[in-house]
């Protein structure tokens, strides 16, 4: 089946700097979401991406679909120590929607170091 | 507009035993899906329900169901539970375009002893 590789796994930085990770797959998606997760809660949707090459901003946030729509990219600026937890990239198992169900990546674990 | 709500949030059962969970959706939302999460294995996709129907379904087994109401309210049933089913379990209401942006409820954190 088609499989998410999140890197890095862990990421230990200081608070105010910029954070990049990514999501990369052997298989074309259609859509790439991102997720934020926080302890002993659900998922959240961060931003939802349909378009090849398009890119999409939520407040520090920003992410992009890949041009070979194989890959999709995070970046968080000027990180805050709310940003803490993991993140999540996921897609729709088939080209259809998300009644098939979404495949999800192991997750990014961000720490931020006072 | 209120969120994914399921309950419980917790739960501990003993093994061999069965448990049903509960999960409303969205208000509007027809379309719910059920997920399982552990730390091995990540979030893996249980099934979705739309309109009462189960259209789709993971690779889990037979002791795993569920069904919907004609409110859209979703329940997962696990029988004969099994110490690894200690898990996360999330429900997640669907939207967007393809209905593939999934809302998340808080889940059903359940523990098999």
């Amino acid at each position: 089946g088609q499989q998410l590789n999140q890197s890095p796994q862990s990421m230990f930085i200081q608070e105010g700097e910029d954070v990049s990770m990514n999501c990369t797959s052997s298989s074309i998606f259609n859509t790439w979401l991102w997720y934020k997760q926080d302890p002993g809660e659900g998922p959240v949707l961060l931003i939802a991406l349909y378009k090849a090459g398009e890119l999409t901003s939520n407040g520090r946030l920003t992410a992009q679909f890949g041009i070979t729509r194989k890959d999709s990219f995070l970046n968080i600026s000027a990180s805050i120590p709310s940003d803490v937890g993991i993140y999540f990239c996921a897609g729709p198992v088939n080209s259809g929607g998300g009644a098939d169900g979404l495949t999800f990546g192991k997750g990014t674990h961000l720490i931020i170091q006072p | 507009k209120a969120g994914v709500t399921q309950t419980p949030r917790y739960l501990i059962k003993t093994r061999g035993q069965q448990v049903t969970l509960s999960c409303s959706p969205i208000s509007g939302h027809r379309s719910v899906s059920w997920y399982q999460q552990t730390p091995g294995q990540g979030l893996q996709f249980l099934f979705e329900y739309f309109s009462e129907t189960q259209r789709n379904k993971g690779n889990f087994p037979g002791r795993f169901s569920g069904r919907q109401f004609s409110n859209s309210r979703s329940e997962m049933n696990v029988s004969t539970l099994e110490l690894g089913d200690s898990a996360l379990y999330l429900c997640a209401s669907l939207a967007g375009t393809g209905n593939t942006e999934a809302f998340f409820g808080q889940g059903t954190r359940l523990t098999v002893v």
